[in-house]
């Protein structure tokens, strides 16, 4: 499968602070999903986006489906602990029976 | 709801055994997935399967064997283990809008 360029690979930030991620593809994608996977534990789906433009929240994390379909964002707002983790997207073409993963980016939130 | 299961959480191997590792679901999902993930690798699709009785090849699919003999269960087989397999593994199961859930992962180590 594709592999996806996601960016920052790693990120070590102070609490408050707000971070922001993304992801870029080649293809055009239909459907793109972040998760977030803590030490020890399978990933865990924050957000999905399946049109052009879409803007969706989950509490203090915003995602967006690039114009372009090519690509999408990720901002946590006012950092906590809790979020430390390593965040993925994930994206589906129209043909994918399967998702194409980034390799992820790494938070590190000190207090 | 359980979600995703997977057995065992942990197992160390050696050489040549085999062993299978054992992914449920109670969600109704149609599609299932196996993937390992790897440091630096990010997550891999060894199988998938689109219903019950249907495999498929992901994009590792070399020394593992799938079965999916029931809609809820999806079995990973390693006939002759490999130190090349040491590795998580995850299972996941994919929702009608195209969502994957995923297991809280196995992790072998074969010696």
């Amino acid at each position: 499968g594709q592999q996806l360029n996601q960016s920052p690979q790693s990120m070590f930030i102070q609490e408050g602070e707000d971070v922001s991620m993304n992801c870029t593809s080649s293809s055009i994608f239909n459907t793109w999903l972040w998760y977030k996977q803590d030490p020890g534990e399978g990933p865990v789906l924050l957000i999905a986006l399946y049109k052009a433009g879409e803007l969706t929240s989950n509490g203090r994390l915003t995602a967006q489906f690039g114009i372009t379909r090519k690509d999408s964002f990720l901002n946590i707002s006012a950092s906590i602990p809790s979020d430390v983790g390593i965040y993925f997207c994930a994206g589906r073409t129209n043909s994918g029976y399967a998702l194409n993963f980034g390799k992820g980016t790494s938070l590190l939130v000190t207090p | 709801n359980a979600g995703v299961t997977q057995t065992p959480k942990f197992r160390v191997l050696k050489t040549g055994q085999s062993m299978t590792l054992l992914c449920a679901q109670d969600m109704n999902h149609e599609y299932m997935y196996w993937y390992r993930q790897d440091p630096g690798m990010g997550l891999r699709l060894i199988h998938y399967s689109v219903g019950e009785g249907t495999t498929a090849k992901g994009e590792v699919p070399d020394g593992y064997n799938v079965s999916r003999l029931k809609k809820q269960n999806f079995l990973l087989g390693l006939e002759s283990a490999a130190p090349s397999q040491t590795s998580v593994y995850f299972c996941a199961s994919r929702s009608s809008h195209y969502e994957q859930y995923f297991g809280p992962g196995t992790r072998l180590t074969v010696t």
